[in-house]
């Protein structure tokens, strides 16, 4: 599975918009790009994943640029329960995998 | 809820003894995952399940570590004559498929502290 790089740290001020970036640039063609969040002492999250468009939900939006090598998460208006580290993980299609996480960014929220 | 479920949530524990650690993941899940997270470190990929078998064990550290799955539903995680270094939260997640396109989700884990 290609190597992600993000930053380790951010802050977002509540009610904005919070733009984490991954970079992914060894990314194949049949790797989906994935993102969780962790908030301390719980399991982690599953908040979307894409192949090669774009993706929303209900909590958050996926960007991925044209070429696939970096993607942007982005939580429209951030709360104070959005505080976490964010981990975006790139995984191989088609076959049972599992899923590597790096070091991830800790995102603050602040007031 | 119908999510993952873990049981205990914490485990204390002496150097030596052996402990059993339980995964009840979302119904209907064929594929069950175990992870554990180091104090201070990422996730490690332990075991993973499909149905009642276990593909993937490329992750367990040593011969004392086991699991077995049955029914297609319940997993239990074993590890016997424990040590020091064992301790860390325990983590077990499930997918509907075992396929990339389709999520994992996790459970609140299990914390394991060995004294």
């Amino acid at each position: 599975d290609a190597k992600t790089t993000q930053p380790p740290s951010m802050d977002c001020a509540e009610g904005r918009a919070a733009n984490l970036p991954c970079n992914h640039s060894t990314i194949s063609g049949n790797e989906y790009v994935y993102w969780y969040r962790q908030i301390h002492s719980q399991g982690p999250q599953y908040i979307i994943h894409g192949l090669k468009n774009n993706e929303t939900n209900e909590m958050a939006s996926l960007i991925i640029t044209e070429d696939r090598k970096s993607s942007t998460l982005i939580l429209p208006h951030a709360t104070l329960r959005d505080t976490a580290v964010y981990y975006c993980i790139v995984r191989n299609t088609g076959t049972a995998s599992k899923l590597t996480f790096g070091t991830g960014t800790r995102l603050q929220v602040t007031l | 809820g119908a999510g993952v479920s873990q049981s205990p949530s914490n485990k204390v524990t002496e150097k030596g003894k052996d402990v059993e650690l339980r995964c009840d993941p979302i119904s209907g899940h064929t594929a069950l995952y175990w992870y554990r997270q180091s104090l201070g470190q990422g996730l490690e990929f332990l075991i993973y399940f499909q149905g009642n078998s276990a593909p993937d064990k490329s992750g367990l550290p040593s011969d004392r570590f086991s699991a077995e799955r049955t029914g297609g539903s319940v997993s239990t995680l074993t590890i016997q004559r424990t040590q020091q270094e064992d301790s860390a939260v325990y983590l077990c997640a499930s997918s509907l498929t075992p396929f990339s396109n389709q999520p994992q989700h996790f459970g609140d884990g299990t914390r394991l502290s060995i004294l």
